[in-house]
């Protein structure tokens, strides 16, 4: 079975603009999470979102949006980038809110 | 951003050791989870826990959730040159219907052959 796909690998953009990043979760799975991981530390959880609702949300400004589609696919919106949102973006998907989440390879997003 | 407070920090061992590391808060989780993270890949789940008080197993690996629910230990046994990597520990909050999840700072192992 195909585990949580994300899209795209790496992404180079530059301050200021707007990046869209996208991920499938495992098949059956109807939960979907996005964490920011910089680079020698833990990831940082910024949503959750289950039947196309959010469910939780973590402390980032709200340039961070999401939405969770009917095929329980998801993007992460990101305005205005910073050179401090260069990071590591993972996607996590699980059967419920409350059940253990098994992570995508990530994004690597990289802002000059 | 907030993150649990895990120790060891990083440890060197011998192939053949045991190791153990922890997780500590100071807030009440519903559930505790353990991942292996490789360098420029996602987390690897290992262990879940959703007991206070359960110890679950997973091959070599062994957790457990404390009694108070603050926090979580996670032993490997018989350390092999594979097991090199970080491991974190995430625990899970449920406050009025919205769930957070907040990650430890994560163990650096190393195995010497």
């Amino acid at each position: 079975d195909a585990g949580v796909t994300q899209s795209p690998t790496h992404l180079i953009k530059t301050r200021g603009q707007h990046v869209t990043l996208r991920c499938s979760p495992i098949s059956g799975h109807k939960s979907v999470s996005w964490y920011q991981q910089v680079l020698g530390q833990g990831p940082q959880f910024i949503f959750q979102y289950y039947e196309k609702e959010e469910r939780g949300r973590g402390n980032f400004p709200d340039r961070f949006s999401a939405r969770q589609f009917p095929n329980y696919s998801s993007e992460l919106n990101v305005n205005a980038l910073l050179l401090g949102d260069s990071a590591l973006y993972l996607c996590a998907s699980s059967l419920a809110t409350h059940l253990e989440q098994f992570f995508g390879p990530g994004t690597r997003l990289t802002v000059l | 951003g907030q993150q649990l407070n895990q120790s060891p920090q990083s440890m060197f061992i011998q192939e053949g050791e045991d190791v153990s590391m922890n997780c500590t808060s100071s807030s009440i989780f519903n559930t505790w989870l353990w991942y292996k993270q490789d360098p420029g890949e996602g987390p690897v789940l290992l262990i879940a826990l959703y007991k206070a008080g359960e110890l679950t197993s997973n091959g070599r690996l062994t957790a457990q959730f404390g009694i108070t629910r603050k926090d979580s230990f996670l032993n490997i046994s018989a350390s092999i040159p594979s097991d090199v990597g970080i491991y974190f520990c995430a625990g899970q909050l449920t406050t009025s219907g919205t769930y957070k999840y907040i990650f430890g700072t994560g163990t650096r192992l190393k195995v010497l052959a």
